[in-house]
């Protein structure tokens, strides 16, 4: 199986901050990488996929970037509706794997 | 606008059984794949299986392999989970998850999950 490795688990950050989380994967998946958002007690939302690519109406100041094995989830300027835990997952394999998740807090 | 509503949740004792519904809405159900996710109560997102548009192929989670099967019914708008010998460790809320036909197969819609509890 393929193995996705998140970093940081957590962090706190402030609102207008630029905040980023990476994920690694344990082979290559070319660019075969999507992330979430879930806020507690809901369903996740799909954010970004094929590593780089918006998902419609999400907003502009999220974006991603990588390939190959090492990827990165950008906010550009963090917003009080931000926070939640946030899942990267590939889907290079047919059988799909996620991160560990990266919970936001807002300070 | 896309619908996905699971049912038939519950408790049930290990060794039991229980089967998944989603009723899915609001768009063409056979032209896409679909996929059930699990997260266990405080942890993270688990893929447990999927099947494509006519259900000729299905892939599971090494865990679920031969107690579970995915299974849909196009003329129903409808996606299945049956479950057999449960374990403690399949508590989880399950959701019901529509793949989004993108490039890079991903979820663009979810259900609003369905409870599995296991315990004696």
């Amino acid at each position: 199986d393929i193995q996705m490795t998140q970093s940081p688990s957590s962090l706190s950050a402030s609102v207008g901050d630029r905040v980023t989380i990476t994920c690694r994967a344990s082979q290559s998946i070319i660019t075969y990488l999507n992330w979430y958002q879930q806020r507690p007690g809901t369903a996740p939302k799909l954010l970004l996929y094929a590593a780089s690519s918006l998902q419609s109406g999400v907003p502009s100041r999220f974006s991603g970037s990588g390939s190959g094995t090492d990827f990165t989830l950008t906010i550009s300027s963090l917003q009080p509706e931000d926070f939640g835990t946030y899942y990267c997952q590939q889907s290079y394999s047919t059988l799909w794997t996620f991160g560990q998740g990266t919970k936001v807090e807002i300070k | 606008e896309v619908q996905l509503v699971e049912s038939g949740g519950g408790l049930v004792l290990p060794g039991g059984s229980l089967r998944l519904s989603c009723a899915a809405s609001g768009f063409t159900f056979n032209n896409h794949w679909m996929t059930w996710v699990r997260q266990a109560p405080g942890r993270g997102l688990e893929f447990v299986a999927n099947i494509n548009q006519d259900g000729s192929e299905k892939n599971y989670v090494d865990s679920v392999k031969g107690r579970f099967t995915i299974s849909r019914d196009n003329a129903k708008n409808s996606l299945y989970l049956q479950m057999n010998s449960l374990r403690a460790e399949d508590t989880a809320v399950y959701y019901c998850a529509r793949d989004s036909g993108h490039s890079s197969s991903s979820v663009d819609n979810w259900g609003q999950g369905t409870l599995v509890t296991v315990s004696s």
